[in-house]
């Protein structure tokens, strides 16, 4: 069954505090994992999608990498602005190409 | 970046009531989603739909229906509303010509049912 662990739960930084959210996934094969931001009330926002180990991608203060495993999220001197839900989803390469399997998110705060 | 429209954004109503969710997209998106979101929770798909007149449930079993009678409009029934249904539903759309296509959603519908 395919899996999606995001870690931690919650983040707390303060201003500039450079961190990293974790995606660890299961999949039987991996056709795209992606990024979204959700702010409170709100849907998610697309952010990276990356469809192989070595990927790497940029925006802003954010970069996304994959591994066979796993994916990071990396935070460069965050602001206030960038506190919200950060959520992982990987499309698997079996089966029906609809399907994302979504990650339970993690709460990033970012304090001033 | 798509564009995706979806009323009402916020709804009360009382047990066994019939409510409609609207979903509409801009882009010419031959493939929507809906999706329900409860607190803190992941996203699960409850319906999808590949294109005009076709309809799929997704892998969480929901009472509601779905319709998809023009590209744009997919929009989401609940023929008679029960406390359990309280949830945020989310729709969203792909190009759907790559498998790997970003799926792009709206801002949510927050559904209350008392």
């Amino acid at each position: 069954e395919d899996q999606v662990t995001q870690s931690p739960e919650a983040l707390r930084l303060q201003e500039g505090e450079s961190s990293s959210l974790n995606c660890s996934y299961t999949v039987s094969g991996l056709r795209g994992l992606f990024w979204y931001r959700q702010d409170p009330g709100k849907g998610p926002e697309f952010l990276f999608t990356l469809y192989s180990a070595g990927e790497e991608k940029e925006k802003e203060r954010l970069k996304a990498t994959l591994t066979k495993k796993e994916s990071f999220l990396h935070i460069t001197a965050p602001k206030p602005e960038d506190s919200a839900t950060y959520l992982c989803a990987v499309r698997p390469s079996g089966g029906s190409n609809y399907k994302l399997t979504f990650g339970k998110g993690t709460l990033l705060t970012v304090n001033p | 970046e798509a564009d995706i429209y979806q009323t009402p954004r916020y709804l009360v109503i009382g047990t066994g009531k019939k409510i409609t969710l609207e979903c509409s997209q801009t882009m010419g998106h031959d493939k929507m989603y809906w999706y329900q979101q409860d607190p803190g929770m992941e996203l699960h798909l409850i319906h999808y739909s590949y294109g005009v007149n076709s309809t799929e449930k997704g892998d969480l079993s929901s009472e509601s229906t779905v319709s998809r009678i023009r590209t744009e409009h997919f929009p989401l029934t609940l023929e008679s509303a029960r406390p359990s249904h309280t949830s945020q539903y989310l729709c969203a759309s792909s190009e759907g010509k790559h498998s790997g296509n970003t799926i792009y959603f709206g801002e949510g519908s927050w559904l209350t049912v008392v």
